[in-house]
């Protein structure tokens, strides 16, 4: 059974200040998604990664992700607060399995 | 550009009431997922349909079921709701065999269960 593992879950930051946010996953996965979530909302796609070593960056986050060792990064630079929402790594099963599976979230608060 | 729609957006029953949530894709999509995220939690997989027919199933109870019809819309319904139904519940699209199988999400359904 795939499983997700984020952290860290709650992250509290100042502005201007940079920070990562892990996702580990357990079984061979090609494919890896960052979302966002503002409470109420849904969920906005930010990143799809879809091989090893790929790097993809919008504005003040950016993206990573290394399949053989099963981790994905999403690194904030210079945080803003418009930034403070909940941001969910979800990994593919794999194979012929395109179900999500989710990590448990990261809530990030920046502050002024 | 078209988005997942879903209907309706929120929802109020009773225990032991029944419930149906509508989604439709985003056009020429053939692929649909239903997930549940309960208060504070991540989203849970529940089934997924690809050309109406059920591809994947995950913790989803026995009390619920769903489908995919022929213009490739799909419906949950929800039979003898409990307290602990009350979530949001997102549908998402995509194209089987497109560049990345990316997944899209509808706005959602909130659900909630008095």
């Amino acid at each position: 059974e795939l499983k997700v593992e984020q952290n860290p879950l709650f992250l509290s930051m100042q502005e201007g200040k940079n920070y990562t946010i892990y996702c580990n996953y357990s079984t061979t996965s090609d494919r890896l998604y960052w979302y966002r979530q503002d409470p109420g909302k849904s969920l906005e796609s930010l990143f799809v990664l879809l091989s090893n070593g790929a790097v993809k960056q919008e504005g003040r986050l950016m993206a990573s992700l290394d399949t053989k060792a099963r981790l994905s990064t999403l690194h904030i630079t210079a945080a803003v607060h418009d930034l403070s929402a909940t941001y969910f790594c979800a990994v593919e099963g794999g194979g012929s399995n395109y179900k999500l599976t989710f990590g448990k979230g990261t809530l990030l608060t920046v502050n002024p | 550009a078209a988005g997942v729609i879903q209907s309706p957006r929120h929802l109020i029953k009773e225990k032991r009431e029944t419930a149906t949530l509508k989604c439709y894709p985003i056009p020429r999509h053939d692929t649909v997922y239903w997930y549940q995220q309960g208060p504070g939690q991540d989203p849970q997989f529940l089934i997924s349909f690809y050309e109406k027919m059920q591809s994947d199933k995950g913790s989803i109870p026995d009390r619920f079921s769903a489908q995919q019809f022929s213009d490739y819309h799909s419906e949950l319904n929800m039979s003898s709701l409990e307290l602990g139904d009350s979530a949001l519940y997102f549908c998402a699209s995509s194209l089987f065999g497109g560049l990345s199988y990316e997944q899209y999400f509808g706005p959602g359904t909130r659900l909630t269960v008095t």
